[in-house]
């Protein structure tokens, strides 16, 4: 079974600085894909960024991008230009590539990193 | 463009009554996944649904059950409700056969008292 794990439970950032949020995973697999959601106090679930682990390029999205690294198992969130509405719960997740034939593909979370944000 | 709709947004429930939980997919998606999020927790798998067929199950209760219907909404039946049902359910859809990720709806705040 896949996991992964958050080591911050809470970071914060001053407004227009950069952020660097962590999380580390534990496969077996050799393709899957890694996802980081944002889940502000209105609780719905955003999907941020998404990286596939046959990509070599870390993915990016405006002022979010990832630092993937496969050997490492690391997948970590850097959002730049922070702004107050970036503040929110972040989930890390993981999704297995392998087709079972079934459509299946649930998501694994880690415990989450809530990010405040510093006016 | 269309979300995924779940509702309702909010219920309360007494223990041991029995509550369902509605959850309409984007438009053509055949997948959906249902999450249950405790307080301060992260969203755990219940149970998901391909082709209106039970696809995979994780940590889902015998006192829940679910199901997916010809129009490919779901319900998330649950029974016998206990104070620690209590969290945030959420309904994901995505395309069955694709890399297409999940696209999440609003959830719904169960509360047991």
């Amino acid at each position: 079974a896949q996991t992964v794990t958050q080591s911050q439970p809470e970071m914060s950032v001053q407004e227009a600085e950069t952020v660097t949020l962590s999380c580390t995973y534990d496969t077996s697999e050799s393709d899957y894909y890694l996802f980081w959601y944002k889940q502000p106090p209105s609780r719905q679930m955003i999907l941020v960024i998404r990286q596939e682990a046959y990509k070599q390029q870390n993915a990016t999205e405006n002022r979010f991008s990832v630092n993937f690294q496969k050997a490492a198992k690391s997948f970590s969130l850097k959002i730049s230009d922070s702004q107050l509405g970036d503040a929110a719960m972040y989930f890390c997740a993981y999704r297995s590539l392998a087709y079972s034939g079934a459509g299946s593909y649930q998501l694994t979370f880690g415990k989450g990193t809530k990010l405040s944000v510093i006016p | 463009a269309a979300g995924v709709i779940q509702s309702p947004r909010h219920l309360i429930k007494e223990k041991r009554e029995t509550a369902t939980l509605k959850c309409y997919p984007i438009p053509r998606h055949d997948t959906v996944y249902w999450y249950q999020q405790g307080p301060g927790q992260d969203p755990q798998f219940l149970i998901s649904f391909y082709e209106k067929m039970q696809s995979d199950k994780g940590s889902i209760p015998d006192r829940f059950s679910a199901q997916q219907f010809s129009d490919y909404h779901s319900e998330l039946n649950m029974s016998s409700l206990e104070l620690g049902d209590s969290a945030l359910y959420f309904c994901a859809s995505s395309l069955g056969n694709s890399d297409q990720p999940q696209h999440f709806g609003d959830g719904t705040r169960l509360s047991i008292l």
